[in-house]
C-alpha cells in the first residue's frame, strides 16, 4: 500500500494562534483528502485537494502532488479545532480505498 | 440533502457472536465503504461497494463481509466476533467507485466482551 506520514503527532497552541499540518505520501494519488476528527469520533470532511490551494474560512490546503505532500494551515485557532486531523489519499491506478495517517492530534487551550 | 446516516451509534457483543451493522449513503451517491478505526489508530478500510457489488477488499478475514442494496444502503457483517474487533466502525459514500470525496457518518462503536 501507499505510506501516508503526519507531522506533528501532536501539537498544543495557545487560543489565536496559528499552526502548519504536514502530509507526505509515498505514492501518486488521485484524491487527498483532510479531516478532522472531534472528541465524539465524529469525522469531518475538511477538504478534497488532491492537487492546489483550497481556502475554507480560517482553514486552507495546499497539495504539491509531484512533490507528494499537502498542509493544512489552521489560523486563528479555537478550542473547538481540537481534535485529531488525518490525511488520507488513494492511491492512482489502485484499488479504490483510502489510506489513512497516523493522524496529528491538536490539542487548543484558552 | 441526507448526510450518511449509521446504526446503531453503540453495541456490546460477546465474543463469538455475530453482528450486523448498517448505513445509508448519502443522497446522490451509489458508492460505500465501510473503515475500522481501533482506538488510537486512523481507519482502515474494510471493503467497498459499487453498484451492489464489491469494488475492493482491504486487509481483513472472510469473516467480515457485506451487502449493498439497490437503494445503495448498506450493511457490514462480522462473524465469530474476537476481542480485537472491538472499534469504531465508520461508514463513508461517494459517488462514482473512486476518485471522489468520501463523506462519512458518524460510526458505530462496538465493544467485544
Amino acid at each position: 500500500g501507499i505510506q501516508v506520514e503526519q507531522s506533528p503527532p501532536d501539537l498544543i497552541l495557545q487560543e489565536g494562534a496559528n499552526s502548519t499540518l504536514r502530509c507526505n505520501f509515498s505514492d501518486s494519488v488521485n484524491n487527498l483528502q483532510w479531516f478532522h476528527q472531534n472528541p465524539w469520533g465524529q469525522l469531518i470532511n475538511l477538504f478534497y485537494i488532491p492537487s492546489g490551494t483550497k481556502q475554507n474560512g480560517r482553514l486552507s490546503a495546499t497539495t504539491v502532488a509531484t512533490e507528494r505532500y499537502s498542509l493544512l494551515y489552521i489560523s486563528s485557532s479555537q478550542t473547538t479545532d481540537s481534535g485529531v486531523y488525518f490525511c488520507a489519499v488513494e492511491r492512482r491506478n489502485g484499488a479504490n480505498n483510502l489510506f489513512f495517517g497516523t493522524g496529528t492530534r491538536l490539542t487548543v487551550i484558552p | 440533502e441526507t448526510g450518511v446516516t449509521q446504526s446503531p451509534t453503540h453495541l456490546i457483543k460477546t465474543r463469538g457472536q455475530q453482528v450486523t451493522l448498517r448505513c445509508s449513503s448519502q443522497s446522490g451517491h451509489n458508492t460505500v465503504s465501510w473503515y475500522q478505526q481501533a482506538l488510537g489508530q486512523g481507519p482502515q478500510f474494510i471493503f467497498q461497494y459499487y453498484r451492489e457489488e464489491e469494488n475492493g477488499r482491504g486487509n481483513f478475514p472472510p469473516r467480515f463481509s457485506g451487502l449493498q442494496f439497490p437503494n445503495y444502503s448498506s450493511e457490514l457483517n462480522v462473524n465469530a466476533l474476537e476481542l480485537d474487533d472491538s472499534a469504531l466502525y465508520l461508514c463513508a459514500s461517494s459517488f462514482g467507485g473512486g476518485g471522489s470525496p468520501l463523506h462519512f457518518g458518524n460510526g458505530t462503536r462496538l465493544t467485544v466482551t
